[in-house]
């Protein structure tokens, strides 16, 4: 499984747009790019599931350069309920599991 | 549809006590799946089961079992309960027959447990 590196934590202010990148270096050829979001209390959620360039649902965007090296979660304009846990994992069907990293930790502030 | 759902919500063992913890979904997935989160970190593996009928150990299936009862419901049991193993846990489904959706997994809102 490739190993995924992001930011522990970030802070923004409501209507902001928050860009969270994660590192994924040793990606390989049929990985894809997944990410999740758990406020406290609950079960994480899918966000957004990537391959290549940019994929984009009423959450959120997922920009994906040509090396695939990283990826970068754009959340636009968020409010104080954006707070919250947001995770990156890479990987492809041949994986039977998830390998969830600590995440990122973000605080949107009023 | 109600989703995943986790029964019970909350519980508290003392040390040597058993238990088990119920998944459920209504999905018509595959695969299922039960974490462990503790606090600081992210999620860990415990079990999986890929299709009805299998299951398997992640990555600290160590003083767990699991159950998968029929497609719809996956338990976790809990033999002798340790203060370790204070923690909230997990259960996850999804579809596996979709590659591109391996990674969408539906999450239920997870069982707090103490072990004192």
């Amino acid at each position: 499984l490739a190993k995924t590196t992001q930011p522990i934590s970030m802070d923004s202010y409501e209507g902001q747009e928050v860009n969270i990148t994660c590192s994924h270096n040793n990606i390989a050829t049929n990985d894809y790019i997944t990410w999740y979001q758990q406020f406290p209390s609950q079960g994480p959620r899918f966000i957004i599931q990537g391959y290549k360039t940019k994929v984009t649902n009423e959450v959120a965007s997922l920009f994906i350069p040509a090396d695939r090296k990283s990826s970068t979660l754009s959340l636009p304009r968020v409010s104080l309920s954006d707070t919250a846990v947001y995770y990156c994992l890479v990987g492809n069907s041949g994986y039977s599991t998830l390998t969830f990293g600590k995440g990122t930790m973000l605080l949107v502030s009023p | 549809n109600a989703g995943v759902t986790q029964t019970p919500k909350f519980q508290v063992l003392k040390t040597g006590q058993s238990m088990t913890l119920q998944c459920a979904q209504d999905m018509n997935h595959n695969s299922m799946y039960w974490y462990r989160q503790d606090p600081g970190m992210g999620l860990r593996l415990i079990y999986y089961s890929a299709s009805e009928g299998t299951t398997d150990k992640g990555e600290v299936p160590n003083g767990y079992n699991v159950s998968r009862l029929n497609k719809r419901e996956f338990s976790l049991r809990l033999e002798s309960a340790a203060p370790s193993q204070t923690s909230v846990y997990f259960c996850a489904s999804r579809d596996g027959l979709a590659a591109k959706a391996f990674y969408e997994q539906y999450f239920g809102p997870g069982t707090r447990l103490t072990v004192t």
